[in-house]
């Protein structure tokens, strides 16, 4: 069975600074790969997402993410954090050919000091 | 454009008595999916809805949770004998495909149910 690592559940950072959060995946074969972001109250809101090609890929609000098969790794990366990126970010896997549905990791909680 | 809206927002319940949870996807998306995210087992997949295809209901946890699609569009999930473990936010999403490039899921703010 799929399953999605999210070995930080917690990280803080300060306004300005890069941020990297990490996202290892179990799966027989290269899955899709997706990122989306929950703020407080909020539905979630894809980020970014990977299906093939090149492997780093670029999504909204600045972020970028990439891809490494020999690692088993999909993690977010964003040069200089806002404060509105304060979120809970999680990493989901799909079946190749089926993307039907998503397995998640736990999420990565994202505080961001002024 | 309108996204996918849940109703109600929120629900408080007692132990013992059913519920139903309402979606309604973005419009003319053929794929419907809905999701639970609880404190404890983290973000769930329930159901998925394509098009006249049979749902796919391997995530249901029990046989007390049950969901329709009406006329491919709005879309209910109803859990019959709630527990307390049932609280959760559950969360519903749209997609216009549910294979291919196309592929991208579009969630609604979500349910919150609360089990007393």
């Amino acid at each position: 069975a799929q399953s999605v690592t999210q070995p930080d559940i917690h990280i803080t950072v300060s306004e300005g600074a890069s941020l990297e959060l990490r996202c290892n995946y179990s799966y027989g074969a290269t899955p899709y790969l997706f990122w989306y972001v929950q703020s407080p109250g909020q539905g979630l809101q894809l980020l970014l997402k990977y299906f093939s090609g090149d492997t780093l890929v670029q999504g909204i609000k600045g972020f970028e993410a990439e891809f490494k098969r020999s690692q088993s790794s999909f993690n977010l990366r964003k040069p200089s954090v806002h404060w509105s990126d304060a979120a809970e970010y999680f990493c989901a896997v799909a079946p190749t050919g089926t993307a039907s549905k998503l397995t998640f990791g736990t999420g990565t909680r994202l505080q961001v000091t002024l | 454009g309108a996204g996918v809206s849940q109703s109600p927002s929120n629900k408080v319940t007692e132990k013992g008595k059913d519920v139903e949870l309402r979606c309604d996807p973005i419009s003319g998306h053929t794929a419907l999916y809905w999701y639970r995210q609880s404190l404890g087992q983290g973000l769930e997949f329930l159901i998925y809805f394509q098009g006249n295809s049979a749902p796919d209901k391997s995530g249901l946890p029990s046989d007390r949770f049950s969901a329709e699609r009406t006329g491919g569009s709005v879309s209910t999930l109803t859990i019959q004998r709630t527990q307390q473990e049932d609280s959760a936010v559950y969360l519903c999403a749209s997609s216009l495909a549910g294979t291919g490039v196309t592929y991208e899921q579009y969630f609604g703010p979500g349910t919150r149910l609360t089990v007393t």
